[in-house]
């Protein structure tokens, strides 16, 4: 079966553009993970979702970025006027979702965003 | 504040050679301890985990890890290294409870010489 996908593979944009990000889960996976990977760094947890709530948003830098996941399937990302900080890897992953920490969680392979 | 430290940036070791790469976490309870690899253009894969019981966890590609609750450590380890485990490794901790989200280190690279 198909893992998760993300689209685009990469985006480039201008400061204070507002942007896409969208992630397609593992079919069946109720729980659904963003992270961001900054060059040189470890992945960082952005939001995750358990169905269609946002079960944990406390990674979220300000109000800039914001998700949803309206059917409980595909998940947007989404960054209102972009910074140049914002340059990173953006990294979904998705789990079985049952409780606590016993699912694997399974990453897609990211969309790098450039913000020029 | 809960937190993974990864001492060692950058690793070479040659084809053949045994491999230890070292994790330290920060929480004040028993953590979800996870390894993950990342190869150029691959997306991140799960080596091994560990939850509970049996400190010593098998994982794929012949790796293992050690859970020290003294140390909280959990070091990975392979016997005899191939030039395919070139790669970026990151250890990371899931909290207790319900909340799944992961908290990374910084991530370690490895490099292997023929």
């Amino acid at each position: 079966g198909a893992g998760v996908s993300q689209t685009p593979s990469n985006k480039v944009t201008e400061k204070g553009k507002y942007v896409e990000l969208r992630c397609d889960p593992i079919s069946g996976h109720t729980a659904l993970y963003w992270y961001r990977q900054s060059l040189g760094q470890g992945p960082e947890f952005l939001i995750y979702f358990q169905g269609t709530g946002a079960a944990d948003d406390s990674g979220l830098p300000n109000d800039r970025f914001f998700a949803v996941r309206p059917e409980g399937s595909v998940s947007t990302l989404k960054i209102q006027r972009t910074e140049r900080g914002d340059s990173a890897v953006y990294l979904c992953a998705s789990s079985l979702g049952t409780s606590g920490m016993g699912n694997e969680q399974f990453f897609g392979p990211g969309t790098r965003l450039t913000v020029l | 504040a809960q937190s993974v430290t990864q001492p060692d940036i950058h690793i070479t070791v040659s084809e053949g050679a045994s491999l230890e790469l070292r994790c330290n976490y920060s929480y004040g309870a028993t953590p979800y301890l996870f390894w993950y690899v990342q190869s150029p253009g691959q997306g991140l894969q799960l080596l091994l985990k560990y939850f509970s019981g049996d400190t010593l966890v098998q994982g794929i590609k012949g790796f293992e890890a050690e859970f020290k609750r003294s140390q909280s450590s959990f070091n990975l380890r392979k016997p005899s290294v191939h030039w395919s485990d070139a790669a970026e490794y990151f250890c990371a901790v899931g909290l207790a409870g319900n909340n799944r989200k992961l908290i990374w280190g910084l991530g370690t690279s490895l490099a292997v010489n023929p």
